[in-house]
């Protein structure tokens, strides 16, 4: 069935370092990906998505491009802030009628000054 | 802010009891999906509903049902409780069907004792 892996946390930077955290997804099709971030006691919010290969989405300064060779679709940001830290998912939904949001495990990203 | 909205916000119980949660989705959104988010599990799907019909289901468990009022807002039911059962529940609306992009609320914190 359809997955998505991420790295495992949780990743530990200091304020103003760049950030990768990995994601690869195995799908039957051409699916939409997503980035959702979790901060500390609250729900899921979407921070961006890519629809079809070769797509870039970006939000508040993060960025993921879809890359259908490799089936990854890697979160980066240039230069975190303490604010950053949280949890993040990266998940998949195929466009073929509906299909349930399947997502990663999640990667605790925890910014220190 | 989502605009999804869940009560409680917090729920303590006992095993082999039942409770219900609540979700009101966005205003104008007629999906409605329900997630469970425990340590060993992870994020998963439950099941959807679609303008009060139930339209794809996830790993739900028997004892788990659901389900969407005329007015859209949407009930979780869980029944005889185990210690198991202990978890974040997410509801998450979207303006269709197909479930591309999905609203989040707070979640409701489950702790069964």
């Amino acid at each position: 069935g359809d997955s998505v892996t991420q790295m495992e946390g949780p990743v530990t930077l200091s304020e103003e370092a760049f950030l990768t955290i990995n994601c690869t997804y195995t799908a039957t099709g051409y699916p939409s990906l997503f980035w959702y971030v979790q901060y500390p006691g609250e729900g899921l919010q979407l921070l961006l998505k890519a629809t079809k290969a070769d797509d870039k989405g970006s939000n508040k300064g993060f960025e993921a491009t879809y890359r259908k060779e490799t089936t990854s679709f890697h979160l980066e940001k240039g230069s975190v802030q303490v604010s950053d830290s949280a949890v993040y998912f990266c998940a998949l939904v195929m466009n073929t009628g509906f299909q349930k949001l399947v997502f990663g495990t999640g990667t605790r990203l925890l910014v220190s000054p | 802010d989502s605009g999804v909205t869940q009560t409680p916000k917090h729920l303590i119980t006992a095993t082999g009891q039942r409770v219900t949660l609540r979700c009101s989705p966005r205003s104008g959104d007629l999906s409605v999906y329900w997630y469970q988010q425990s340590l060993d599990q992870g994020l998963q799907f439950l099941i959807q509903y679609y303008n009060g019909e139930e339209r794809a289901k996830g790993n739900i468990l028997e004892r788990f049902s659901a389900q969407q009022f005329p007015d859209l807002h949407s009930e979780l039911n869980l029944s005889s409780l185990e210690l198991g059962d202990s978890a974040l529940y997410f509801c998450a609306s979207s303006e269709d069907t197909l479930g591309e992009t999905q609203y989040f609320g707070p979640g409701t914190r489950l702790l069964v004792l």
